[in-house]
């Protein structure tokens, strides 16, 4: 069974730039799976940033497109995201996730990391 | 494109059944079977309960069912247990912008 491990800066200044890892254990990066980020400010509900496969193929919210950057390093097999020009709004909890594909069926988020707290203050 | 609506809470008593909607519109729910659904109990990771609006995971109990007509999606719990209590979140994708959006969220109360 896969399991996922977020790592990364707990706080980050307004205006600066936000990077997370997630570390993929259990299986490979490079399987039929899509790996994605999710967030949830403290208190508030979630919101879906984005995904990536492992041919570099990439998805985003369109409110956080702008913004964000998910890539895959396969020599680490492990997934990244970078969220620049933050504010205290994106301050929440960030979740890494996988949805599992088969030749006919993908099981949406069927994975999840433990998340991580990330603060944007000064 | 703005989140899923679904009812702010719900509850029941144990053994009864209760149902958390989700709606969406033309662009996500009503126009693609690519639904799924989340538990999250405080201070946890979700979990997904239900995937392309009627499939169970291995291992999620089938007191746990989907369903959808138009552009709203449903989520059963029957012969509800005090573990069900959570918060529940729905999701969809979302065509015109090949993404997902996740519903409101619905907290589940065992009376």
């Amino acid at each position: 069974q896969v399991q996922l491990q977020e790592s990364g800066p707990g706080l980050v200044k307004p205006s600066g730039t936000l990077s997370l890892t997630c570390a993929v254990s259990g299986g490979s990066i490079s399987s039929n799976n899509w790996w994605s980020w999710v967030r949830q400010p403290p208190g508030k509900g979630l919101e879906w940033i984005g995904e990536i496969f492992q041919t570099g193929t990439t998805n985003y919210n369109p409110s956080i497109k702008s913004r964000a950057t998910i890539l895959v390093d396969k020599s680490k097999n492990q997934f990244s995201l970078k969220l620049n020009s933050v504010t205290a709004a994106d301050t929440a909890v960030y979740y890494c996730a996988t949805t599992p594909c088969s030749t006919s069926s993908c099981e949406t988020s069927a994975y999840w990391g433990q998340g991580t707290l990330v603060t944007v203050s000064s | 494109q703005s989140a899923l609506t679904q009812p702010a809470s719900v509850s029941g008593s144990p053994g009864q059944s209760i149902t958390i909607s989700c709606t969406g519109t033309s662009n996500d729910v009503g126009s693609y079977n690519l639904v799924s659904w989340y538990q999250q109990p405080p201070g946890k990771a979700p979990k997904l309960m239900i995937y392309e609006v009627t499939k169970r995971p291995a291992g999620v109990s089938n007191r746990f069912s989907g369903s959808k007509s138009g552009n709203t999606a449903s989520l059963t719990i029957s012969g509800l247990q005090a573990e069900d209590e959570a918060d529940y979140y729905c999701c969809s994708y979302v065509g015109t912008s090949t993404s997902y959006v996740f519903g409101t969220g619905t907290k589940v109360t065992v009376l």
